[in-house]
């Protein structure tokens, strides 16, 4: 069974950098897309990006100039950076995989998530 | 404002349908597949359905999806207190926007 588990960074201060690490077990991050997807407090659901475990990447056009993400095949997990944060980013960060069956992307496995707060 | 959009609470007794609806346009729904989730209270998000109607294993028949044109459609049948959750739909969109997209999220309450 595949399992992902997020980093806790807890508390990150206004204008710094985010950064998140979902460590995978069960499976090898090879032949997958790998995402981010957050979730403020109360609110619904919004996608961040993909990473392919070659490198390639996909994000969110509304995050994309402050988001980076990377993958490291030897320790079989990924990573998010998300620079120049304000409280707007306050969220729960949930790592995912994204599987495939022929027609579109979905995603079947989560990690538990890890709420993020930003604040001075 | 999501680019999807879901009713924001549904309610039906235990043992009845409930239906939820996921509306989009011709740039997602329309030109793409549909997958939903449900979140429980507390917990990450779990698959329900994807690729508009299959569902994975472990995850009852009692739910469903069905799509037509810019719509999407979860249902459950056979309520029990344990779906009382929230659900989302999902979707790829193709606008200039491009990008993972989901709907609001419907509060399903089981009276």
């Amino acid at each position: 069974q595949v399992q992902l588990q997020e980093s806790d960074p807890g508390l990150v201060r206004p204008s710094e950098t985010l950064s998140l690490t979902c460590s995978v077990s069960g499976d090898s991050i090879n032949n997958y897309y790998w995402s981010w997807i957050r979730q403020p407090p109360g609110k619904g659901l919004e996608w961040i990006g993909y990473i392919h475990y070659s490198g390639s990447t996909n994000y969110n056009p509304s995050l994309k100039s402050r988001v980076t993400m990377s993958v490291d095949k030897s320790k079989n997990h990924f990573s998010l950076n998300l620079s120049s944060v304000t409280a707007a980013d306050t969220a729960v960060y949930y790592c995912a995989r994204a599987g495939w069956a022929g027609y579109d992307y979905y995603f079947d496995f989560w990690g538990q998530g890890t709420l993020v707060t930003v604040s001075s | 404002q999501s680019v999807l959009t879901q009713p924001p609470s549904v309610s039906a007794a235990p043992g009845q349908k409930v239906t939820i609806s996921c509306s989009g346009n011709t740039s997602n729904i329309g030109s793409g597949y549909v997958s939903w989730y449900q979140q429980l209270p507390g917990t990450a998000p779990k698959l329900l359905i994807y690729d508009n109607n299959k569902r994975p294993s472990g995850i009852p028949d009692r739910f469903s999806g069905s799509k037509s044109g810019t719509s999407a459609t979860l249902g459950i049948t056979g309520l029990q207190t344990g779906d009382e959750a929230d659900y989302y739909c999902g979707t790829w969109d193709r606008s200039l926007t491009a990008g993972r997209v989901f709907g609001g999220g419907t509060k399903l309450t089981v009276l």
